[in-house]
């Protein structure tokens, strides 16, 4: 079985612009939730879609969105990109929501 | 609010030895799970182990056991036989599984870098 993909793996923008990230979950997993991770705040908690709904959404500026698709596969896009931006994004797809979340390998997103 | 906190940043183990990997957690769901997770330099984070606040007994996945104290509030990775392989970030994780505001969200740790010796 497939692991959790996303694309693409490295990208970098310029400030100002947006940035769409994409991830295909496990198949038959329904669950997507979405990390940043950086060296000074750690891995922080995006958001989480179920059935293309989103059901939990972490400490993050209204720039940060998401959905997901009938397939599960979901989007996450930054707009208006800052230098903080800069991070590694892991997405994570779960059976449900009680089920252990794996990972992806991540998109690296330099903001220049 | 659910909090995770690994006090270990670095440890250093010898090849074929056991480690211990520290965390505590705190939180005021009466239902959670624990859970463990190892990024090798690639930056992917790899499930380890998983440990219900129910579960009478410690989690056991081959060379990774779960010491599990719910009074101390502590869940502790333990590492048999340690490789070379092992060699890694080591991130504790928490989620509410009781259907409440954190459900279906992983809190994490800021992680313990292991570095296995020959």
């Amino acid at each position: 079985k497939a692991g959790v993909t996303q694309t693409p793996r490295y990208l970098i923008k310029t400030r100002g612009q947006q940035v769409t990230l994409s991830c295909s979950p496990i198949s038959g997993h329904r669950s997507v939730s979405w990390y940043q991770q950086t060296p000074g705040q750690g891995l922080q908690f995006l958001f989480e879609y179920f059935s293309e709904t989103q059901r939990n959404k972490g400490n993050f500026p209204g720039r940060f969105s998401g959905r997901q698709f009938s397939n599960s596969r979901s989007e996450m896009n930054v707009s208006t990109l800052e230098l903080g931006d800069s991070a590694l994004y892991l997405c994570a797809s779960s059976f449900t929501r009680r089920h252990e979340q794996f990972f992806g390998p991540g998109t690296r997103l330099t903001v220049l | 609010a659910q909090k995770i906190t690994q006090t270990q940043p670095g440890m250093f183990v010898q090849e074929k030895e056991a480690v211990t990997l520290d965390c505590t957690y705190d939180t005021s769901d009466p239902s959670y799970g624990l859970f463990w997770y190892k990024q090798p330099s690639s930056g992917e984070m790899i499930f380890l182990i998983y440990q219900g606040s129910y579960d009478q007994q410690n989690a056991t996945e081959g060379r990774y056991s779960l010491n599990f104290q719910k009074a101390r509030k502590s869940a502790n990775l333990v590492i048999s036989a340690s490789q070379l392989g092992d060699s890694a970030m080591y991130f504790c994780a928490m989620r509410d599984q009781g259907g409440g505001t954190s459900y279906g969200k992983l809190t994490f740790g800021q992680g313990t870098i292991l570095t296995v010796h020959p």
